[in-house]
């Protein structure tokens, strides 16, 4: 079983939706857990950056984190055609020492069409 | 000009044959890591450095070596290519905090 787990998609959705996309995670040790946007052929690119449980927002991005439930969740409002990308949530234990390895998801790859 | 460097970007070689992928970073960070992204499968690391005397072992190193030449520059070697090593890499940087990593624009692999 892989530690951080994520549905691949494809997800299509009409421009101006509600987006919600999902990971589960096992390793109760992950404190830190961030939201990567991959546009084609590029690298990834951080989007999103939350410590522990809670909510963050930014602009039409809410990241959300639930501990109890090993649950993160990227929320994107208004989606429009240029959020078309795959998007990997990623997880790590710590921020020195080895504990700063990323453990990615698979990433789901989101489509918005006009 | 962009932070994080990849060269080349595209490579196709033969089996048996040995491979090296560059990285280099401008972002001034200590620590540096090299990742292989397959589909289904994610982002896997391979390497990581947290400074030029400091080289790791990831979760997926057989096959690879790495050489940190200095603090902007970490380098992948394939010594014998093979064609499971068929992929998209990505370099990365963050700094002493570590909690953000900035990717490179990856290299295209494809061993024939």
């Amino acid at each position: 079983q892989k530690e951080v787990e994520q549905d691949p998609g494809p997800l299509s959705v009409p421009e101006g939706a509600i987006v919600s996309l999902n990971c589960t995670y096992s390793n109760s040790a992950f404190q830190y857990f961030m939201w990567y946007r991959q546009y084609s052929r590029k690298g990834p690119e951080l989007l999103m950056y939350t410590y522990s449980s809670g909510n963050k927002e930014d602009g039409r991005f809410t990241a959300q984190v639930d501990k109890s439930s090993k649950y993160i969740s990227l929320f994107i409002r208004d989606s429009q055609p240029s959020d078309s990308a795959t998007y990997l949530c990623a997880s790590q234990k710590g921020v020195t020492g080895g504990g700063n390895k990323l453990t990615f998801g698979t990433g789901t790859q989101l489509k918005v069409e006009l | 000009d962009a932070d994080v460097t990849q060269t080349p970007r595209n490579r196709i070689t033969k089996t048996g044959k040995r491979i090296m992928l560059e990285c280099s970073q401008t972002k001034g960070h200590d620590r540096m890591y090299w990742y292989r992204q397959d589909p289904g499968l994610g982002l896997r690391l391979i390497y990581y450095s947290f400074d030029v005397k400091d080289i790791n072992k990831g979760e997926i190193s057989d096959g690879y070596s790495v050489s940190r030449q200095a603090q902007a520059k970490f380098s992948l070697s394939l010594e014998s290519a093979i064609p499971n090593q068929t992929a998209l890499y990505f370099c990365a940087t963050s700094g002493v905090a570590g909690e953000t990593q900035y990717f490179g624009p990856g290299t295209r692999l494809l061993v024939l």
